[in-house]
């Protein structure tokens, strides 16, 4: 079966660094996004790795590596607006997007 | 770029109406939406995929018959929620992909409440 794991729920300092991470097992593996969804909202697109490494884009990184079916997403200077819920996608073999169950990130002050 | 509008924003239904909700690409042209409906504090649930021009393709479970998908064009699909039940009360979330290739990311609607009472 296809799975995609991340942590249910994290808390981190305004101000301080934060890395979310996903392994995933899917059928196939074209790609994996990160999203931002704040309650109430649709998510937003944040990243996209097909290739292992680390991408940087601005506060925001994201790391794949493909043979440990392991990314993070790793958030920088902390700010109460970055408190949102972030997901995981995997495209699989038939380009169909596999997603996370979310991990809700608290900022406190 | 790549925004995609969704009307309405929210709505309220009685029981046995329909209800029809619109997804608009804006800025680019999308061979392909996405339907999702999502319950509070859960993640995303894929309901139907379709192809402009092309019946969708429904996930496992979801009804077809009740869950009416049309993508007439490559910047309008619409989703109708027939006879609606109060367990149909979700927040509905549309996304629209473009059709270069290699370009895999999905741009998602503002979404929709349903409240059926």
């Amino acid at each position: 079966g296809q799975n995609i794991d991340q942590p249910t729920e994290m808390t981190a300092t305004e101000g301080a660094i934060v890395q979310i991470n996903c392994t995933y097992q899917t059928s196939g593996f074209n790609g994996l996004f990160w999203y931002q969804q704040h309650a109430g909202e649709a998510p937003t697109f944040l990243s996209y790795n097909v290739l292992d490494g680390l991408e940087e884009k601005g506060r925001f990184s994201s790391f794949l590596s493909r043979s440990k079916g392991y990314s993070y997403l790793l958030l920088k200077e902390l700010q109460m607006k970055d408190s949102a819920s972030y997901l995981c996608a995997v495209l699989d073999s038939n380009y169909q997007l596999i997603w996370g169950a979310g991990t809700k990130l608290i900022i406190k002050p | 770029g790549a925004v995609v509008s969704q009307h309405p924003s929210w709505v309220i239904c009685k029981s046995g109406t329909s209800v029809k909700i619109e997804c608009r690409s804006l800025d680019f042209q999308a061979t392909t939406m996405f339907w999702y409906r999502q319950f509070p504090k859960q993640s995303l649930m894929l309901m139907a995929t379709s192809n402009e021009g092309s019946k969708a393709t429904y996930e496992q479970g979801v009804e077809k018959d009740k869950f009416l998908i049309n993508h007439a064009s490559l910047t309008l699909s619409t989703l109708t929620v027939t006879s609606a039940h109060p367990e149909d009360s979700s927040f509905y979330i549309c996304s629209a992909r473009e059709g270069r290739e290699g370009v895999y990311e999905q741009y998602f609607g503002p979404g929709t409440r349903l409240t059926v009472t």
